[in-house]
């Protein structure tokens, strides 16, 4: 069955510096996502993106966040100069379309620990 | 704006248990509803979803119905198993791009 894959599974990071996180989607799919959670926290919608631009953002998702699909098959966040409230769980998503029908489908996370 | 509340965990059950997990939201229109379910190591999976008042969302013996009235869609399961130990999200979508997700609950079950 097809899945969504993300890579590294943890990545430490020195505040200030530069991460990227990579996330392979479901080849078919059209729309992608990233969402995070901090600890305890809810799972929270960051961006998504189809047709090579982002569809929407949230407030989250400032100047320090961008994403790129390089490919044709990997979909990447890169957060510029990483904070230590950056710490969180990662999840990358893809979906066939963005409706409120549609299902998403999610990776396993990229645990990011800033310090 | 729309949000999602859940009942915190752990839920600490006996296999062959009832098992519910509250979950409620608030919603300016007509959202669609989702369990999600989060096992070790791997990613969201949806577990079961309902798309408006009424439906019953049903999945491996899991079931949530949608109550408009009372803005609930509580997930339940009559005998939980071991393996159903996991983490789970309840999640809904207004029509954006979004998902809106609650904390999640962890489900513990212990033979």
């Amino acid at each position: 069955e097809p899945e969504v894959t993300q890579t590294p599974s943890h990545q430490v990071t020195q505040m200030g510096q530069e991460v990227i996180l990579r996330c392979v989607p479901i080849s078919n799919h059209l729309y992608f996502y990233w969402y995070r959670q901090i600890l305890g926290q809810k799972v929270e919608f960051l961006v998504s993106f189809y047709n090579n631009e982002i569809s929407e953002k949230s407030e989250i998702f400032d100047d320090q966040f961008s994403v790129e699909r390089p490919d044709g098959s990997n979909f990447t966040l890169k957060i510029r100069s990483t904070k230590l409230e950056d710490s969180a769980m990662y999840f990358c998503a893809s979906s066939v379309l963005a409706t409120k029908l549609n299902e998403q489908f999610f990776g396993p996370g990229t645990r990011l620990t800033v310090l | 704006g729309d949000s999602v509340t859940q009942m915190e965990g752990p839920v600490t059950l006996s296999e062959e248990a009832f098992l519910t997990i509250n979950c409620t939201y608030t919603a300016t229109g007509y959202p669609s509803l989702f369990w999600y379910v989060q096992y070790p190591g791997e990613g969201l999976q949806l577990l079961l979803k309902a798309t408006k008042a009424d439906d019953k969302g049903s999945n491996k013996g899991f079931e949530a119905t949608y109550r408009k009235e009372t803005t609930s869609f509580h997930l339940e399961k009559g005998s939980v198993q071991v393996s159903d130990s996991a983490v789970y999200f309840c999640a809904l979508s207004d029509g954006t791009d979004k998902l809106i997700f609650g904390t999640g609950t962890r489900l513990q079950v212990f033979p």
